[in-house]
């Protein structure tokens, strides 16, 4: 069973930093590409970021590009997030999922996200 | 980015109704579309990839259409466990796009 669970959320200054986790457990982690994509309270989804199954192609949404670094660790089966310089517009919960491609890249499975608060 | 704009932005629906919602890119993308549903408090679900191709396990009344730079998720019949936000998203770019969302609620 596929499994994606997200930490590392949770109350952050503005300017300030925070590193997501998501740990992948029943599949191949290292043959599939990931991203993250965030949803801020009572609005809709927005990706955020993707990264290629050997970690060598990252890819960023214009929003938190600078700001943000994506990485994967394939020996841990742990994909990351670091944010930095916060802004009270990054206030959202974080879901990562992984992606597949048959004919296109979609997610096919999601965390259940962790909420990341920027807030002084 | 290539933005991708769904309509309605909500609509309201009987079981049983045919639903249809749209979805247009600000550009072609081919056949990159993929169709999400959303209930509240939990992860978005893949319902359909490359635009007509329903995922495994998503039930048959869910169908998806189009390509370029109009597309289409349509319900044959609503049933009460469709009420939900659909979100569509194109794969076309390095940069991902959701559209804003549409969300079916009960008549």
């Amino acid at each position: 069973e596929v499994q994606l669970v997200e930490s590392g959320g949770g109350l952050v200054q503005p300017g300030g930093s925070q590193r997501l986790s998501c740990a992948a457990s029943g599949f191949t982690f290292s043959t599939y590409a990931m991203s993250w994509v965030r949803q801020a309270p009572g609005k809709g989804l927005e990706w955020v970021s993707g990264i290629s199954d050997s970690g060598g192609g990252t890819y960023y949404a214009d929003s938190v590009k600078g700001r943000f670094t994506i990485s994967r660790d394939n020996s841990k089966n742990t994909l990351y997030l670091q944010m930095n310089s916060l802004r009270a517009e990054d206030t959202a919960i974080y879901y990562c999922a992984k992606a597949t491609y048959s004919g296109t890249y979609a997610s096919d499975y999601w965390g259940q996200g962790t909420l990341v608060t920027v807030s002084s | 980015d290539i933005q991708m704009t769904q309509s309605p932005s909500s609509l309201s629906a009987s079981v049983g109704d045919r639903v249809t919602i749209t979805c247009r890119a600000s550009q072609t993308i081919s056949s990159y579309l993929n169709w999400y549903q959303q209930k509240p408090g939990k992860a978005p679900k893949l319902l359909i990839y490359a635009a007509s191709n329903l995922r495994s396990g998503v039930p048959s009344r869910f169908s998806g259409s189009g390509s370029g730079t109009d597309f289409t998720l349509t319900i044959s019949s609503l049933q009460p466990e469709d009420f939900a936000t659909y979100y569509c998203q194109q794969s076309y770019s390095t940069s991902w796009t959701f559209g804003q969302g549409t969300k079916v609620e009960i008549k």
